[in-house]
C-alpha cells in the first residue's frame, strides 16, 4: 500500500521565490495535516484539514504561508516569498478519522526545504 | 506551559539492553492519547505505540512497551533488546479532546530524545 507521498523530497531556491510543496494522503484517509521541522523549534503544526476543510491554522506562521486541500487526495502548502528562515523539513501526515480510538498520523517523507 | 516534556535530548545505551525514554505530559482533558514515534537518520517518522487515557493496561507492540502512570502524567517508552538498528530520535506525542469531535486528531509533539545503541 502507498504511504503519504510529498513532493520535491529536496527544494532548494533563493529568497523571494515562490515555492510549492505537495501531499498525497493515504487513500480514504480524512484528516490531513502539515508540519514544519527544525532543530530549534522541533515538530511544529502548521495546520490541519478534515474532510478538505481547514480546521485549525493557527500555526501558520505568517501571511506568506498558505495551504489548500482541494480534493481528498492532494493539498499544497505554498511559501511566497520564501526566505532564509523557512529553512526546515516541511511533513505531510494523514489519518483516518470516524469511530476509531487511535487516529494515529502516518507521515510522508518530507520535503526538505532551504532557502538561500 | 509544555503539554508534552521530554527531559532527556541524549540517551545511550548499550546492544542487548533495555532502555526507558522519559516522557511527561500535561493537560486537563479526562480523555486523550499518547503516541510515541521514532525518527530515523533518513527522516521518516514512523508511529510506534499508542496508550488511551482509559486504557486499563500498559500498550505493548513488540519490543516496545508504555509505563503509562496516570496520576504522575507520565507515559515512559521502553525499549527491550535495544539494536544497532533503534538508534534514531524519539518523539512523544498527545492528543487532546473528545473524539467525536473534528479537532481531536491533532498531536502535539514533544522535543523529542536522540537514542544511540552501543555495540
Amino acid at each position: 500500500d502507498a504511504g503519504v507521498i510529498q513532493s520535491p523530497r529536496h527544494e532548494v531556491t533563493e529568497m523571494g521565490q515562490e515555492v510549492t510543496l505537495r501531499c498525497k494522503p493515504i487513500s480514504g484517509h480524512n484528516s490531513l495535516f502539515w508540519y514544519r521541522q527544525t532543530m530549534m523549534r522541533g515538530l511544529e503544526l502548521l495546520i490541519y484539514f478534515n474532510n478538505n476543510v481547514p480546521i485549525d491554522d493557527s500555526g501558520m506562521p505568517e501571511d506568506r504561508f498558505s495551504a489548500k486541500m482541494p480534493n481528498a487526495s492532494f493539498s499544497t502548502l505554498k511559501i511566497q516569498p520564501s526566505e532564509p528562515r523557512d529553512s526546515a523539513v516541511y511533513f505531510c501526515a494523514s489519518t483516518l478519522g470516524g469511530r476509531r480510538t487511535i487516529y494515529e498520523q502516518y507521515f510522508g517523507p518530507g520535503t526538505r526545504l532551504t532557502v538561500t | 506551559a509544555q503539554k508534552i516534556t521530554q527531559t532527556q535530548p541524549g540517551m545511550f545505551v548499550q546492544e542487548k539492553e533495555a532502555v526507558t525514554l522519559d516522557c511527561t505530559y500535561d493537560t486537563s482533558d479526562p480523555s486523550y492519547g499518547l503516541f510515541w514515534y521514532k525518527q530515523p537518520s533518513s527522516g521518516e517518522m514512523i508511529f510506534l505505540i499508542y496508550q488511551g487515557s482509559y486504557d486499563q493496561q500498559n500498550a505493548t507492540e513488540g519490543r516496545y512497551s508504555l509505563n503509562f502512570q496516570k496520576a504522575r502524567k507520565s507515559a515512559n517508552l521502553v525499549i527491550s533488546a535495544s539494536q544497532l538498528g533503534d538508534s534514531a530520535m524519539y518523539f512523544c506525542a498527545m492528543r487532546e479532546g473528545d473524539l467525536s469531535g473534528a479537532g481531536s486528531y491533532q498531536l502535539t509533539f514533544g522535543k523529542g530524545t536522540k537514542l544511540s545503541v552501543i555495540p
